[in-house]
């Protein structure tokens, strides 16, 4: 079975530029997450998408950041313009989604390092 | 806002003995509870769930959690010095409908000394 894919896997920019981050999820998960692990810290939460839903974005930076699911399939975050403490690796993670509890693993993708100069 | 806190580290434990990791949350409301491990420069992977107040055992891994105290722990028996990694602690709590969200701590940072 196929992994969560993320490109690109390492991203340098200046800061002002934009970036984009592109995210395929295992096949038939529904929810996808996209979080931001900055050196030393745990992930913290952007946004999570049911289908092509969002379900929580409050912890996503709005004036800068955007995120899309077209179908309920793949999602893209970008950001534009970058702040120096947008440096950071933007980890992708989905999951099965029910009624119920099930093992709560999200399965994570490789990451895409962003650095910010 | 959710919080989950964790003791940063790093904690260094010989080869064998037992290591302790601790987690506290805000939210008692949260209804499930995971540990995940992280290699250096790689994705966090699942190692332990726990849903029910008490202990749970998996190999040399041991959950253990108290609702009341808001309180999570994880130990690691006959630690291996390839248990060295970062540990996360994460809790789970629904929002609408049947979404849940997983929020995560900072981890702490394991290094087991051969």
């Amino acid at each position: 079975e196929a992994g969560v894919a993320q490109s690109p896997r390492y991203k340098i920019i200046e800061k002002r530029q934009s970036v984009a981050f592109w995210c395929n999820p295992i096949s038939g998960h529904a929810t996808l997450y996209w979080y931001q692990q900055i050196l030393g810290q745990g992930p913290k939460l952007l946004i999570q998408f049911q289908n092509n839903g969002v379900v929580d974005d409050s912890q996503l930076p709005k004036d800068r950041f955007s995120a899309e699911r077209l179908k309920g399939v793949d999602s893209t975050l970008k950001i534009q313009p970058a702040k120096l403490e947008d440096s950071a690796v933007y980890l992708c993670a989905s999951s099965l989604e029910g009624l119920g509890w099930d093992t709560g693993e999200l399965f994570f993708g490789e990451g895409s390092r962003l650095t910010v100069l | 806002q959710k919080e989950v806190e964790q003791n940063s580290g790093p904690l260094s434990v010989p080869e064998g003995a037992i290591a302790s990791l601790n987690c506290t949350y805000s939210d008692r409301g949260s209804q499930s509870f995971f540990w995940y491990r992280q290699y250096s420069g790689k994705s966090p992977e699942l190692i332990m769930s726990i849903y029910s107040n008490g202990d749970k055992e998996d190999g040399r891994f041991t959950a253990q959690l108290n609702k009341a105290s808001q309180y999570v722990s994880l130990l690691i028996r006959d630690s291996q010095p390839s248990d060295s990694a970062t540990y996360l602690c994460a809790v789970g709590a629904f929002l609408a409908g049947s979404a849940r969200q997983l929020t995560f701590g900072s981890g702490t940072q394991l290094t087991v000394l051969p």
